[in-house]
């Protein structure tokens, strides 16, 4: 009964490929987001859909896009990936029924990235 | 400007020690919530407490209390009889429209 789940747990690519991360979330929640954490552990958030919506889009380059075909999936799709992409990237999870972050954020697993 | 700072780093106790995590917040909003969250070495982030700016009373849960103080804009951590298994990095957050998380704390209890 996993709450919010990611796949791949794991995920080495060389660079210039294209990638996806999927999410899913079986909490019945209204928003979700995706967070990098880089290799000193600091979280920055990079999306954050509401009902499918896009709600926050940090700075984040072009080569990232989210997708979200219904509100219990966000997809994270990355194109030509680059050495810097290598993180660790987190999906979540809020019950929010607005935009806004007010609620607890349930986070997935995880999927390592590692780009060589 | 950063809007949660943990200003501790890492901290190191031997374990059965008491240890408190700091973390100061900013925010100009009356309504807003304080969070903190535990990241061990396996990686997930776990989910441990949420505040709302309302309610200053200090909460305590087992071994973890965590005292708030809208007059210094704090929100501090204190695991009492510190364990091995406490190892690990902890994130305080703010949330006011979105979410702001510290840069975590590493705590490593030795045994």
């Amino acid at each position: 009964d996993t709450a919010v789940s990611q796949t791949p747990k794991y995920l080495v690519t060389q660079m210039g490929n294209d990638k996806s991360i999927k999410c899913e979330q079986n909490l019945g929640h209204d928003t979700m987001y995706w967070y990098k954490q880089d290799s000193k552990k600091f979280l920055k958030i990079m999306f954050s859909y509401n009902n499918k919506e896009l709600i926050i889009n940090e700075t984040v380059p072009n080569r990232f896009s989210p997708k979200s075909p219904d509100k219990a999936h966000l997809n994270l799709h990355i194109n030509s990936l680059e050495l810097g992409d290598s993180a660790v990237y987190f999906c979540a999870s809020s019950q929010n029924r607005e935009a806004g972050s007010t609620d607890t954020q349930y986070f997935g697993p995880g999927t390592r990235l590692t780009v060589l | 400007a950063q809007k949660v700072t943990q200003a501790q780093t890492e901290i190191s106790v031997v374990e059965k020690e008491d240890v408190t995590l700091d973390c100061v917040y900013e925010t100009r909003d009356t309504t807003y919530y304080l969070f903190w969250y535990k990241q061990p070495p396996s990686g997930e982030l776990v989910f441990l407490i949420r505040r709302n700016s309302f309610d200053e009373q200090n909460e305590i849960s087992g071994r973890y209390s965590w005292n708030f103080q809208k007059s210094t804009s704090s929100f501090n951590f204190t695991i009492t009889a510190s364990q091995v298994v406490d190892s690990a990095v902890y994130f305080c957050a703010l949330s006011e429209f979105r979410f702001y998380f510290g840069t975590g704390t590493s705590l490593t209890v030795i045994p």
